[in-house]
């Protein structure tokens, strides 16, 4: 069976502009998750989506948004982007979410902000 | 946000040595994850520790959680460089929505 799928990959920015990163979730999988993993720190919370609606939302600038699509594939939009955004963002697949499923991560998409 | 101490930060060793990574924090956890990362990669679940005290085995990794629930040690024995990653702790937010990470331990296994 297929994981977390993301595209793209890897992805060159300069500040202001903004991207889109998508994510396919585990096929059965209705929630997805978003984590920003700057290098050398550990993954930072930034949403999560159940059924095409938000559940949660860490600590981010408004210029971070997301959606869940019906199909449950998700894009995360960001906006104004400085050079701090670079880092790598993870999306995570879970049955349900919460605390009592486990989340499948996907190999990320490396943003880089010159 | 609940705060997770990792330490060391880096770990390089030799293939054949023993090993102990720590997660440390002042809040209760009703229960606590431990994920490798390798690079290219994202984080892969390796055990979820639930009851004070616990000890679980994977293979040669032991993974226990204190008796307050406040930290949980990683021991790796004989460690091969196929154990070469990036070794996270992480516990569920209150709210249930959110995994809170440590930074993580990079641990580095050369033949």
């Amino acid at each position: 069976d297929a994981g977390v799928t993301q595209s793209p990959t890897h992805l060159i920015k300069t500040r202001g502009q903004h991207v889109t990163l998508r994510c396919s979730p585990i096929s059965g999988h209705k929630s997805v998750s978003w984590y920003q993993q700057v290098l050398g720190q550990g993954p930072q919370f930034i949403f999560q989506y159940y059924e095409k609606e938000e559940r949660g939302r860490g600590n981010f600038p408004d210029r971070f948004s997301a959606r869940q699509f019906p199909n449950y594939s998700s894009e995360l939009n960001v906006n104004a982007l400085l050079l701090g955004d670079s880092a790598l963002y993870l999306c995570a697949s879970s049955v349900l979410g919460g605390a009592s499923d486990t989340q499948y991560f996907g190999p990320g998409t490396r943003l880089t902000v010159l | 946000t609940q705060l997770l101490e990792q330490s060391p930060q880096f770990l390089s060793i030799q293939e054949g040595e023993n090993l102990t990574v720590y997660c440390n924090s002042s809040s209760v956890f009703s229960s606590l994850q431990w994920y490798r990362q390798e690079p290219g990669e994202g984080p892969v679940l390796l055990v979820t520790v639930v009851t004070g005290g616990e000890v679980k085995k994977l293979k040669r990794l032991t993974f226990q959680f204190g008796d307050a629930r406040k930290d949980s040690s990683l021991h790796i024995t004989a460690a091969q460089p196929g154990d070469t990653g990036l070794y996270l702790c992480a516990a569920w937010s209150n709210s249930g929505y959110a995994l809170n990470f440590g930074k993580g331990t990079s641990l580095l296994v050369t033949p």
